[in-house]
């Protein structure tokens, strides 16, 4: 079974900073990777995903992420964070094409300083 | 507008008061899911269905039941609830080849006292 380890629980940078997010996963396979966003009191918004193909993938809001098979890992970079961001992330591994054995990590709470 | 809905939104019970949250999308997707999230845990799965009438536990099913009697619905079933269910739970869908993409429902909390 496949697994997802985020290694910081909780980051603080300040606006305008570069930001990279840390996402490790376990699996035999290929995975299918995802990041989320769950702004405050919200659901959950699909940041970005890879499947095959070029390694870095671009999202939604300026965020991109980097598949590195040797690894295992698919960290979430943006260059220039803004105070909007402040969220929590959250980092998925899916194994199938239907949504069985999809696992998120336990997140990464962000915080931005003014 | 295509969205996953939930309903309600929040919900205070007590022990063992049987409860229903239902989940309802509008994107004629065949795999709907059951998401359950706590403080440092991140989303687990509880159950999911990959079409009418077929569904199977996710990860913590304990405690849960659900049916899919229509594609659109997919109700989420506490016979007995426990203060252990507290949490935010989250109803999915997932259109049929698109690699699990999900599309996520705005959430239901749940206060079990």
């Amino acid at each position: 079974a496949q697994s997802v380890t985020q290694p910081d629980i909780h980051i603080t940078v300040s606006e305008g900073a570069s930001l990279e997010l840390r996402c490790n996963y376990s699996y035999g396979a290929t995975p299918y990777l995802f990041w989320y966003v769950q702004s405050p009191g919200q659901g959950l918004q699909l940041l970005l995903k890879y499947f095959s193909g070029d390694t870095l993938v671009q999202g939604i809001k300026g965020f991109e992420a980097e598949f590195k098979r040797s690894q295992s890992s698919f960290n979430l970079r943006k260059p220039s964070v803004h105070w909007s961001d402040a969220a929590e992330y959250f980092c998925a591994v899916g194994a199938t094409d239907y949504g069985q054995n999809f696992v998120f990590g336990p997140g990464t709470r962000l915080s931005v300083l003014p | 507008e295509a969205q996953v809905t939930q309903n309600p939104r929040y919900l205070i019970t007590v022990t063992g008061k049987k409860l229903t949250v239902t989940c309802s999308q509008n994107m004629n997707h065949e795999y709907m899911s059951w998401y359950r999230q706590d403080p440092g845990l991140g989303l687990r799965q509880i159950y999911y269905s990959m079409n009418v009438e077929v569904t199977d536990k996710g990860d913590v099913p304990e405690g849960y039941k659900v049916s899919r009697k229509e594609k659109r619905n997919f109700p989420l079933i506490l016979e007995s609830p426990s203060p252990n269910q507290t949490s935010l739970y989250f109803c999915a869908s997932i259109k049929g080849g698109s690699y699990n993409e999900q599309f996520f429902g705005p959430g239901t909390r749940l206060t079990v006292l």
